[in-house]
This record gives C-alpha cells, structure tokens and sequence, in this order.
C-alpha cells in the first residue's frame, strides 16, 4: 500500500544552520504530498503541499519540492532558528485517507 | 485553534476496561479522521468517517470501533484495553472525503494511559 519513509531522527542543529529532512514515498497512484509540523504539546498543522509533480511548496521559510523522478519530497530550510523545534511529518494522500510518516524531531540550540 | 475539539484530554484505565474518545469536527467539516501515536509506531491511521459512513480503514484493531453521528461528531471506543493501547489519540477533520484535496485540521489528542 501507499506509504512514506522519512529520515529518522533527531536532528539537532545551531541556529542559522541548513536544514534537510528527507522524505521519499511509495504508491501506485498520483498522490499529493504533505509537510505537517507538531510542536510540543499541540496538534499537528499543516506546513506545506503539493499537489503535483515539479510543485514546490512553500511557508515560513521552508520549501519541498515534489520529485516523481526519485518519489521524493525533501523539506529544506535555509537558515533555522529555535523557533522551529518541533516533530515535522511527511504525508501522502492518494484515495482519499492520509498517511504519514514517523515524524522526525529537530531540535535547534541557540 | 484548529477548531476541532476532543475529550478528554487525558485519561488514566487499568488492562481490561473500555474507554470512549469524543471529537467534535470544526463546524462545516465532514470528515472525521483517527490516528494513534506512540513513541514506537510514529503516527498511524486508524480510520477515516465521511458524513456518517465509514470511508477509509487502516490499521485499526478489532477491539477497537468508530463512528460519526448525524451531527458529524465522532466516538473513538477501545475496548478490552492493552498496556500497549497507551498512546495519544488524535482526531483530525476535512471538509471533503478526500484528504489529498485539502488539508487535515487536527485536535490536540487524547493521551491513553493504561496501567
């Protein structure tokens, strides 16, 4: 079944520094693609979609583009702050229900 | 606020018991959607209602069962608890029956202890 695979954490990084998560998916279809965020005792929000193939998305300083070539979606950051801490999750929906992955925890130090 | 209300928000129950978990989707929306998060498992989808029918199932287990009342509010019960059900339960509502067309708003969980 349609699945998503992300890059086990945590990641700990200063701030200002580049940020990478990456995310790669499996499924049969044409899915759209999701970054959600979770920050500490909340609910996951919505961070950024795609829709289709060559999509960037893009909120708050962070982007993720939709490659179908290596059915990937990498959440990129160019420069962190302490503000960002928080358990980011990549997700896929293809018919209808949403899954996500394991959710990779960043933590960044002043 | 996401707007979607769940309770309780914790809830401590011995092996065995049964528990019911309520969420109250934002106004409008007609999906419902369960997920279960514990440390080992990372988020996993239980369940998906859309206007009162059932339109989605992942791997939720037989003890546990759901379902959407005509005014779109939702009940989560588990029952002949496990120590391994301890989990945060989240609800998460759409306001279509296909997730990919939108985003999930989620509550902010229901945390199971089982002792």
């Amino acid at each position: 079944g349609d699945s998503v695979t992300q890059m086990e954490g945590p990641v700990t990084l200063s701030e200002e520094a580049f940020l990478t998560i990456n995310c790669t998916y499996t499924a049969t279809g044409y899915p759209s693609l999701f970054w959600y965020v979770q920050y500490p005792g909340e609910g996951l929000q919505l961070l950024l979609k795609a829709t289709k193939a060559d999509d960037k998305g893009s909120n708050k300083g962070f982007e993720a583009t939709y490659r179908k070539e290596t059915t990937s979606f990498h959440l990129e950051k160019g420069s962190v702050q302490v503000s960002d801490s928080a358990v980011y999750f990549c997700a896929l929906s293809d018919r209808g229900d949403m899954r996500f992955g394991a959710g990779t925890r960043l933590t960044v130090k002043p | 606020d996401s707007g979607v209300t769940q309770t309780p928000k914790h809830l401590i129950t011995a092996t065995g018991q049964r528990v019911t978990l309520r969420c109250s989707p934002r106004s409008g929306d007609l999906s419902v959607y369960w997920y279960q998060q514990s440390l080992d498992q990372g988020l996993q989808f239980l369940i998906q209602y859309y206007n009162g029918e059932e339109r989605a199932k992942g791997n939720i287990l037989e003890r546990f069962s759901a379902q959407q009342f005509p005014d779109l509010h939702s009940e989560l019960n588990l029952s002949s608890l496990e120590l391994g059900d301890s989990a945060l339960y989240f609800c998460a509502s759409s306001p279509s029956g296909l997730a990919g067309t939108g985003e999930l708003f989620f509550g902010e969980g229901s945390r199971l202890t089982v002792l």
